[in-house]
């Protein structure tokens, strides 16, 4: 069974912190991987499409590096907002598959 | 707008009544995906479809049917439908230069 990790399941920080989170997948076949911002009540919504070893990308205080040799991806909040809460997703797409696989997500709560 | 859209949002339906949640999007995409949410378990793929006419099972297909007869629409079945199939539905569509996925705004289903 493939399986992609994320850690932690879950984050307390307080308004201003820094913080980060990793994603961990099998590293064969390795086609994309897309990161998800997911609110309480509302629907996924794609943050980044990372393809390349070594791709960084950026939106705003967010950021998202790329190891596709080692397998694994990590996401950046600098300065973390309360409007940061959410659960955040990875998903990796392999080569040969249309599907994208889940992590569990890593719950974000940023308190003021 | 762009946008994913199903139907009902939510449903409170009894043991085998057979029911079908639709899906619809405005993006021309080939590829779309039907996900259910269940706490502590993340997001499963139940089915996905790469084209019209073409369609494939994701991680949990028992018990779930899905059809792709025009590319806008993929309409999940339940036949049967059973309690351990309550939980939350999302649909999915993305296009095929992967830069990200549209989710739906969820399906709330019980089944009692």
């Amino acid at each position: 069974i493939l399986n992609v990790e994320q850690s932690p399941q879950s984050l307390h920080v307080q308004e201003g912190d820094s913080t980060n989170f990793t994603c961990s997948f099998p590293s064969s076949n390795f086609y994309a991987l897309h990161w998800y911002r997911w609110e309480t009540a509302k629907s996924p919504e794609a943050l980044f499409v990372m393809t390349l070893n070594g791709d960084e990308k950026k939106k705003g205080r967010i950021s998202a590096t790329l190891n596709t040799k080692e397998g694994y991806s990590y996401l950046y909040i600098k300065g973390s907002q309360p409007e940061d809460s959410a659960t955040y997703l990875c998903a990796l797409l392999r080569r040969s598959q249309g599907n994208l696989i889940f992590g569990k997500g890593t719950k974000l709560s940023v308190k003021p | 707008e762009a946008q994913v859209t199903q139907n009902p949002r939510y449903l409170i339906t009894v043991t085998g009544k057979k029911l079908t949640v639709t899906c619809s999007q405005n993006m021309n995409h080939e590829y779309m995906s039907w996900y259910r949410q269940d706490p502590g378990l993340g997001l499963r793929q139940i089915y996905y479809s790469m084209n019209v006419e073409v369609t494939d099972k994701g991680d949990v297909p028992e018990g779930y049917k899905v059809s792709r007869k025009e590319k806008r629409n993929f309409p999940l079945i339940l036949e049967s439908p059973s309690p351990n199939q309550t939980s939350l539905y999302f649909c999915a569509s993305r296009d095929s230069n992967y830069v990200g996925q549209y989710f739906g705004p969820g399906t709330r289903l019980t089944v009692t």
